[in-house]
């Protein structure tokens, strides 16, 4: 079954930092992968998404992510974090076609920046 | 586009009582999503729907929950009899196609006390 896996539930920078979130993933298929972010007291809204073109991905806000299927890993990065990235960041998977397609979350990262 | 809208935005009610959440897609999606956001279990999808008929429903809980879809525009998650068990942040999502971008609307928070 199509599963990820995020690394760390807190992460703290400060501000200006290089911000790095961890999602592992588990496919047998060439996977879909995407990062949300949650604001609080708000839904989810899309960064970014890979499906099977480049591997590294550009998203709002400053944010790419690289695909690498050796290292089964799809991680989030920003160069500078900014005040306003403190939020929850959740990455997905597509599940397999045969299971209807839908998006399998991850537990979530909460990101705290500090002035 | 207005975006997913949902309301309420906050119910609070007595345990036993009959809940009824609701959600209007974007405009033109075929997929519709009942997610449930809790701390010790994060976000879980609860039921989809792909034009207007329920897909996979292997999320909700118990026969408590029972979800809707009668048109292409209005979805309602329904919790008969509420428990305290069942507070959490409930989201709806529309996508226009599988695995194109879920949109979420802003979720209702339902306290059941």
């Amino acid at each position: 079954a199509q599963s990820v896996t995020q690394l760390g539930s807190h992460v703290s920078v400060s501000e200006g930092a290089l911000v790095l979130l961890r999602c592992n993933y588990s496919s047998s298929v060439p996977p879909y992968l995407f990062w949300y972010v949650q604001y609080p007291n708000q839904g989810l809204q899309l960064l970014l998404k890979y499906t099977s073109a480049a591997t590294l991905v550009k998203g709002i806000n400053g944010f790419e992510a690289e695909f690498k299927k050796s290292e089964t890993s799809f991680h989030l990065t920003k160069p500078s974090a900014h005040m306003s990235d403190a939020a929850e960041y959740f990455c997905a998977v597509r599940a397999l076609y045969n299971q209807g397609g839908k998006l399998i979350f991850g537990q979530g990262t909460e990101l705290s920046v500090k002035p | 586009d207005a975006g997913v809208i949902q309301s309420p935005r906050h119910e609070v009610t007595e345990m036993g009582q009959e809940v009824t959440l609701r959600c209007k897609p974007i405009s033109g999606h075929d997929y519709l999503f009942w997610y449930r956001q809790t701390m010790m279990r994060g976000l879980e999808l609860l039921i989809y729907f792909n034009n207007n008929v329920p897909i996979d429903d292997s999320g909700m809980p118990e026969d408590r929950f029972s979800a809707k879809m009668p048109n292409a525009s209005f979805s309602t998650l329904k919790i008969q009899p509420s428990e305290p068990r069942d507070s959490a942040v409930y989201f709806c999502a529309s996508s226009l196609g599988l695995p194109e971008t879920q949109y979420f609307g802003p979720g209702t928070r339902l306290l059941v006390l």
